[in-house]
C-alpha cells in the first residue's frame, strides 16, 4: 500500500497570500495518478487537480499541481477567502487508493 | 448534470449491517465506475472499493473482505454498499464517487450518508 504523508497539518496564512501544501508518498506513483481534492466542512470533497498537475473542470487558475515520482506539491497563488478548507492529495495509480491526511488551511 | 443522490442516514446496533444507495443522474451510468470512500469523524478517507456498474465487478480493500458488498440495479441506475458485522469503528460518513476509468480520479462525489454505529 503507498502511504501519502502530507505536510504541514496545519497551514495558517492571510487572504491574498500563497499556499504551498506538499505530499509524499512511500513508493513511486504509478504515472503521476496524483489527485489533489478541497473539502469544506459539511461537504463532499472537491477535485481540484489530477494526474499531478491537471486543473479539473471549473478550477481557477490560482490552483496549481506540480511533482511526479514520490514528491507532489499543490500550490495557491493568491488566496481567496473560500479557499480555506482542508486539502486531500490521493493517490489511484495503484489498489488500494490511498489518501494522504490532509492539510488544514486556516486563517491567520 | 451529473447527480450522485444518497440514501439518508442510518443508525445501526453493532453486530447489524447496513446498506447504503447512491442513484445517478446526467450520464450514462454503465459508462463510468462507481467508487465508496468513507471518513470517520473529524478523520480522513479511506477508500473502501469499486464497482463497474456495466457488468457488476467489483474490488474491495483487503480491510473490508468479507463485510462489505457493492451492488448495482441498472433498471435505477443505482449502486449500493453494504457493509455488515458494523462495529462502532464503521461510524462514518460513507460517500459514493465517480470515475471514467477504474483507476483515476473522483470527478463526482455524492452528498454523503451518515451511519452511526451505537448500542
Amino acid at each position: 500500500e503507498i502511504v501519502l504523508t502530507q505536510s504541514p497539518g496545519t497551514l495558517s496564512l492571510s487572504p491574498g497570500e500563497g499556499a504551498t501544501l506538499s505530499c509524499r508518498a512511500s513508493q513511486s506513483v504509478s504515472s503521476d495518478y496524483l489527485a489533489w481534492y478541497q473539502q469544506k466542512p459539511g461537504q463532499a470533497p472537491r477535485l481540484l487537480i489530477y494526474g499531478a498537475s491537471s486543473r479539473a473542470t471549473g478550477i481557477p487558475d490560482r490552483f496549481s499541481g506540480s511533482g511526479s515520482g514520490t514528491d507532489f506539491t499543490l500550490t495557491i497563488s493568491r488566496l481567496e477567502p473560500e479557499d480555506f478548507a482542508v486539502y486531500y492529495c490521493q493517490q489511484y495509480g495503484t489498489s488500494p487508493r490511498t489518501f494522504g491526511q490532509g492539510t488544514k488551511l486556516e486563517i491567520k | 448534470q451529473v447527480q450522485l443522490v444518497q440514501s439518508g442516514a442510518e443508525v445501526k446496533k453493532p453486530g447489524a449491517s447496513v446498506k447504503v444507495s447512491c442513484k445517478a443522474s446526467g450520464y450514462t451510468f454503465t459508462k463510468y465506475y462507481m467508487h465508496w470512500v468513507r471518513q470517520a469523524p473529524g478523520q480522513g478517507l479511506e477508500w473502501m472499493g469499486v464497482i463497474n456498474p456495466s457488468g457488476g465487478e467489483t474490488s474491495y480493500v483487503q480491510k473490508l473482505q468479507g463485510r462489505v458488498t457493492m451492488t448495482r440495479d441498472t433498471s435505477t441506475s443505482t449502486v449500493y454498499m453494504e457493509l455488515s458485522s458494523l462495529r462502532s469503528e464503521d461510524t462514518a460518513v460513507y460517500y459514493c464517487a465517480r470515475t471514467v476509468r477504474s483507476y483515476d480520479s473522483f470527478d463526482y462525489w455524492g452528498q454523503g450518508t451518515l451511519v452511526t454505529v451505537s448500542s
